[in-house]
C-alpha cells in the first residue's frame, strides 16, 4: 500500500525567508500524481500545487515550487518570500492511477513576523 | 462558480444515534470523495463515488456508507455512533475523479457524545 510521510510535525519560517517542507512516498506504481495542500485555521483544504509523475519538470505556482526526486520518492515543497498568510497545516498526497488518495500527517508552519 | 458545499456544518450526537452528512460538488463534477480528519489519525480516505457508482472504498467499517445521487449530489451516513467517530469530515469534488484537481468542502463537524 502507498503511504505518505511528513517528518516534520512542525516548521517555523520568518516573514520574507524561504523554507521547505519534506515529503517522501512509497510506492511500486509508475504512474501516480503528487499534491500539495494548505490548510489554514479555517479548515478548508485548498490545492497549492500539484506534479504529474510522469512530468520530469518541477512544478512551480508563485512563490511555491516542488522538488520532484521520483528515483528517490520524494515531493518536497519550497515557499519563497513567506507571507504571514503562508501559516497553515500543510499536506502531501499521493494519488494513484485508480484514483487511491493517501495523506501525509501534515507539517504544521508557523509564519513570523 | 459556486464551490463544494457540505451540510451541516456542525453536529453533535450521542452515541448509537445515525447521521448523515450531504455534500454538493462544483457544478460539473461527478466524481465525489469523502475523508475523516482526526487529530490522531488524520486524513483518512473513507470512499469515492463516481457517477452513482462506489467506486473506491477505504479500510473503515460497514458503518460508514454513502450514495450519491443522478445530480451528483452526495451524501454519507454513520450508523451506530461511537465517539471515535467525532471527527471533521470532508467532502471533495472533481471532474472525472482519475487525475483532476480535488476541491474541498469547508467540511462537516460531528460530535458524538
Amino acid at each position: 500500500a502507498q503511504t505518505v510521510t511528513q517528518s516534520q510535525p512542525e516548521m517555523s519560517v520568518q516573514e520574507a525567508e524561504t523554507v521547505t517542507l519534506s515529503c517522501t512516498y512509497d510506492t511500486s506504481e509508475s504512474d501516480y500524481y503528487l499534491f500539495w495542500y494548505k490548510q489554514p485555521p479555517s479548515r478548508q483544504m485548498i490545492l497549492v500545487i500539484r506534479q504529474e509523475a510522469y512530468k520530469q519538470q518541477n512544478a512551480t505556482e508563485n512563490r511555491f515550487s516542488v522538488n520532484f526526486q521520483k528515483a528517490a520518492k520524494s515531493f518536497s515543497l519550497k515557499i519563497s518570500d513567506s507571507q504571514l498568510g503562508d501559516a497553515a497545516m500543510y499536506f502531501c498526497a499521493y494519488r494513484s492511477a485508480d484514483n487511491d488518495m493517501r495523506f501525509g500527517a501534515g507539517t504544521r508552519l508557523t509564519v513570523k513576523p | 462558480k459556486a464551490g463544494v458545499t457540505q451540510t451541516p456544518r456542525y453536529l453533535i450526537k450521542t452515541r448509537g444515534q445515525q447521521v448523515t452528512l450531504s455534500c454538493s460538488p462544483i457544478s460539473g463534477h461527478r466524481s465525489v470523495s469523502w475523508y475523516q480528519q482526526t487529530p490522531g489519525q488524520g486524513l483518512q480516505f473513507l470512499f469515492e463515488y463516481f457517477s452513482e457508482t462506489q467506486r473506491n472504498k477505504g479500510n473503515f467499517p460497514g458503518r460508514f456508507s454513502g450514495r450519491q445521487f443522478s445530480n451528483s449530489r452526495s451524501e454519507m451516513n454513520v450508523s451506530t455512533l461511537e465517539l471515535g467517530d467525532s471527527a471533521l469530515y470532508l467532502c471533495a469534488s472533481s471532474l472525472s475523479g482519475r487525475v483532476d484537481e480535488q476541491f474541498f468542502g469547508p467540511g462537516t463537524r460531528l460530535t458524538v457524545l
